[in-house]
């Protein structure tokens, strides 16, 4: 059974810095990885798909890669504003026919201004 | 396009009550989606559908869930009876290749 875990569990950076999220998942039979962010009481907002042929993909000041072989994905976020406070969530899709995700727990980052 | 919308927003009831939840995908989706989110467990699939066929429905908690895609356009989430424990945030979410895209979520509080 896949599991997702992400560390770490909250983080708090001063505005301007560049951070990493990370993402690990215990099967690499991964079809896709895909990163969403979730504000308080609000829905999933879909961020950056990775296909598992593809090593990374960049929207912006996000950039989010996959590594297949080693279980992980990392989220990048660059020069990090107070408006980027949210909870980020890595969810995969298991390369099996199955095509619901398994979600990790979560990232709460907070950029104080 | 509106996105996927879910009704209602937020509902409060009383244990052994019926509850329904509502859905309407993202026009053109094909796969359709319930999970629930607690503080406890995050987010959990219950039941997905492919072309409103329900495909796998192992997350389903126990026989007071049901649900039904009668359309390609529109889906229901039904608990009965409903229990406390049933509290949590029931999302919706469609896809079309690999993206899932999800709705604002129904916040659901059974006293």
């Amino acid at each position: 059974k896949q599991e997702v875990t992400q560390i770490p569990a909250a983080l708090s950076v001063p505005e301007g810095e560049n951070l990493v999220l990370n993402c690990s998942f215990t099967d690499s039979a991964i079809y896709n990885l895909q990163w969403f962010r979730q504000d308080p009481g609000k829905g999933l907002t879909s961020l950056l798909l990775i296909q598992s042929s593809q090593r990374e993909q960049t929207s912006g000041r996000l950039n989010a890669s996959l590594d297949k072989s080693s279980g992980r994905s990392t989220l990048y976020i660059a020069a990090s504003q107070p408006g980027d406070s949210a909870t980020y969530l890595c969810a995969g899709l298991m390369d099996t026919g199955r095509r619901a995700l398994t979600f990790g727990s979560g990232t709460r980052l907070q950029v104080q201004p | 396009d509106a996105g996927v919308i879910q009704s209602p927003r937020h509902e409060v009831t009383e244990m052994g009550q019926e509850v329904t939840l509502r859905c309407k995908p993202i026009s053109g989706h094909d796969y359709l989606f319930w999970y629930r989110q607690t503080m406890m467990r995050g987010l959990e699939l219950l039941i997905y559908f492919n072309n409103n066929v329900p495909i796998d429905d192992s997350g389903m908690p126990e026989d007071r869930f049901s649900a039904k895609m009668p359309n390609a356009s529109f889906s229901t989430l039904k608990i009965q009876p409903s229990e406390p424990r049933d509290s949590a945030v029931y999302f919706c979410a469609s896809r079309l290749s690999s993206e899932q895209f999800f709705g604002p979520g129904t916040r659901l509080t059974v006293l």
